[in-house]
């Protein structure tokens, strides 16, 4: 069983749609992130909730909206796609917040690669 | 500004040698530091946790060495395989902050 899956993996569309990216854990964790991979392969964090509850909301456009219906589950939601938002896009969880610090247990998923044309 | 460096891009090793990675930062006080690994289309897989009051941690062929002096971690594969070119990620977090930062990565390549 997949620990951390997302969907879709591949997702190619027009400047000013709106698309949504899903993420799922079975791994109980209290915890999930969403994390952004440029083409230069720099990974930047997003958002991060605990338990539904949002935790970091990192300096992104309100172009994006995460939403956690609960714990083992976290959406990523992008109006008005831009040229800029082509990335891959890694949904990771871990036990508690702050556990994925002190155990290193930070698991993530496959990616979506967005491509914005 | 706060920043982590890895120290190339790429890094070609030949097999059997030992693989050294570096990892530096600047205006942080790191409570750990993590190394992650990344195969070409999937996601970071964690390898190895050194906290700040470590000086070493060792797991089968990988050692992770923490100076919070020079503000630099070091990463090494002894006798690498082929298996395990791959990208190769360092982040960490301040004391206080639960946002795991991380370096912008090396990719290494061991040639048979």
């Amino acid at each position: 069983d997949t620990a951390v899956s997302q969907t879709p993996k591949y997702l190619v569309t027009q400047m000013g749609n709106d698309k949504s990216i899903k993420c799922e854990q079975n791994l109980g964790h209290d915890t999930m992130y969403w994390y952004k991979q440029d083409s230069k392969k720099f990974l930047k964090i997003m958002f991060s909730y605990n338990n539904k509850e949002l935790i970091i909301n990192e300096t992104v456009p309100n172009r994006f909206s995460p939403k956690s219906p609960d714990k083992a589950h976290l959406n990523l939601h992008i109006n008005s796609l831009e040229l800029g938002d082509s990335a891959v896009y890694f949904c990771a969880s871990s036990h508690h917040l702050g556990l994925a610090v002190n155990t290193g247990e930070l698991f993530f998923g496959e990616g979506s690669r967005l491509t914005v044309l | 500004s706060q920043k982590i460096e890895q120290n190339s891009e790429a890094l070609n090793i030949q097999e059997g040698k030992t693989a050294t990675l570096t990892c530096n930062y600047t205006n942080y006080s790191p409570a750990y530091l993590q190394w992650y690994r990344q195969d070409p289309g999937r996601g970071p897989v964690f390898l190895l946790l050194i906290r700040e009051n470590e000086k070493e941690k060792r797991k089968e062929r990988l050692k992770v060495t923490f100076d919070t002096t020079l503000k630099q971690s070091l990463f090494h594969i002894t006798a690498s395989q082929p298996a395990d070119s791959a990208t190769y990620l360092c982040a960490l977090a301040d004391f206080g902050n639960e946002k795991l930062t991380f370096g912008t990565g090396t990719r290494l390549t061991i040639i048979p």
